[in-house]
């Protein structure tokens, strides 16, 4: 079957780095996707990665490894509004987005 | 950025009455839009693809006699809730993305319902 393991909570300090790692076994890759959802409200797109490496875009960067079926997100300068849930999501072969149950990260100040 | 926009962000409907929840791409031509649904705090699942001029594809376990989804135009989606019942109460997202294969899923606000 298809499945992506991400972990359900992790906690950061105000202005610290935070990694949040995802791994995912499916039936095919046609890219790597991050969502951030606030509570109660609906998810935005962050990031996505296709190809092998590092993709920065401001404070948060993702990284692929496809050969490992692996990806982090990457928060620096954490913030409080960085409080929410990051969603990990893999299209596979066709084309279907399979989603990851999301990381809750708890920002403290 | 591509702009998705969805109508009402919250709805309060009795028992037994239909509601009726719009999606619409601003800025760019969707044939496909998904309609999600998200129980507090659990993930996104997926309800049912949309697509432009044919019938809606749903997930298993998911009704299409109570579930309808209309697509009759490339920037609209609708999703009705038939007879609708306490226990379909939820958070109903909507999402499409531009052409392309790597396009990214842009989501709409979502719309709260609830049921009384």
């Amino acid at each position: 079957g298809q499945n992506i393991d991400q972990p359900t909570e992790m906690t950061a300090t105000e202005g610290a780095i935070v990694q949040i790692n995802c791994t995912y076994q499916t039936s095919g890759f046609n890219g790597l996707f991050w969502y951030q959802q606030h509570a109660g409200e609906a998810p935005t797109f962050l990031s996505y990665n296709v190809l092998d490496g590092l993709e920065e875009k401001g404070r948060f960067s993702s990284f692929l490894s496809r050969s490992k079926g692996y990806s982090y997100l990457l928060l620096k300068e954490l913030q409080m509004k960085d409080s929410a849930s990051y969603l990990c999501a893999v299209k596979d072969s066709n084309y279907q987005l399979i989603w990851g149950a999301g990381t809750k990260l708890i920002i403290k100040p | 950025g591509a702009v998705v926009s969805q109508h009402p962000s919250w709805v309060i409907c009795k028992s037994g009455t239909s509601v009726k929840i719009e999606c619409r791409s601003l800025d760019f031509q969707a044939t496909t839009m998904f309609w999600y649904r998200q129980f507090p705090k659990q993930s996104l699942m997926l309800m049912a693809t949309s697509n432009e001029g044919s019938k809606a594809t749903y997930e298993q376990g998911v009704e299409k006699d109570k579930f309808l989804i209309n697509h009759a135009s490339l920037t609209l989606s609708t999703l009705t809730v038939t007879s609708a019942h306490p226990e379909d109460s939820s958070f109903y997202i909507c999402s499409a993305a531009e052409q392309g294969d790597w396009s990214p899923l842009h989501f709409g606000n979502g719309t709260r319902l609830t049921v009384t």
